[in-house]
């Protein structure tokens, strides 16, 4: 069965980085994009990054633009996203998700959560 | 003005049927679009629903009851998510999404309370 499952979050201080890895299974990786999704506490849905199944495109949320980076390790089937110059308004539990048929987003992790405080 | 508006609540009985609409901003048609929908129970990551175009292109989500439906309504330039026969467990937030412009878009979520 399809497993995502997403680390690397913790607590850090506003203007550091901090990447998130995102292990995947029961699926052939190399073959489906994946998106970075998150939720800050109590908030709905934000939408952060895809990156084509072959890393030959990647799109950002505006909000991210030039301070995150999402890759991939194909031969590892592992999803990062970089997150550089972190703010308090990065907190959020962020999602990873698959870019599944219909480029629906048909699997998701249970998250990791990222606390940007000083 | 939001790209997707998802009322922030809904109420209704158990066995009844709910309709939770998803309305595109002006100048974004509906009927060009796919409209997605995922469901969110508290502490849980959110569950892909469905996705709806048309009658003639849609899809249900892997193991998704057909009491879940989705459509349109062109004329409120809104995508709408019926659930029809309601149970306790549909208690949940809910959002639409479409793609734009090479990026995703999530509605605002539509708390549905089953009482």
């Amino acid at each position: 069965q399809v497993q995502l499952v997403e680390s690397g979050g913790g607590v850090v201080q506003p203007g550091r980085s901090l990447r998130l890895s995102c292990a995947a299974s029961g699926f052939t990786f190399s073959t489906y994009g994946m998106h970075w999704v998150r939720q800050a506490p109590g908030k709905g849905l934000e939408w952060v990054a895809v990156i084509w199944y072959d890393g030959g495109k990647k799109y950002y949320a505006d909000s991210v633009q030039g301070r995150f980076t999402i890759s991939r390790d194909n031969s590892k089937d592992i999803l990062y996203l970089q997150m550089n110059s972190l703010r308090a308004e990065d907190t959020a539990m962020y999602y990873c998700a698959r870019y599944g048929p219909g480029a629906s987003l048909d699997y998701w992790g249970q998250g990791t959560l990222v606390t940007v405080s000083s | 003005q939001a790209v997707l508006t998802q009322p922030s609540s809904l109420s209704a009985s158990p066995g009844a049927s709910a309709s939770l609409t998803c309305t595109l901003r002006s100048g974004i048609s509906v009927g060009t679009y796919n409209v997605y929908w995922y469901q969110q129970k508290p502490g849980s990551p959110p569950q892909y629903l469905l996705r709806y175009k048309s009658d003639s292109d849609k899809q249900q989500g892997s193991g998704v009851p057909s009491r879940f439906s989705g459509s349109k309504d062109a004329s409120a330039n809104a995508g709408i998510l019926l659930i029809s026969g309601l149970q306790s467990e549909d208690e949940a937030d809910y959002y639409c999404m479409i793609w734009h412009n090479t990026a995703v878009v999530f509605g605002g979520g539509t708390k549905l309370t089953v009482l």
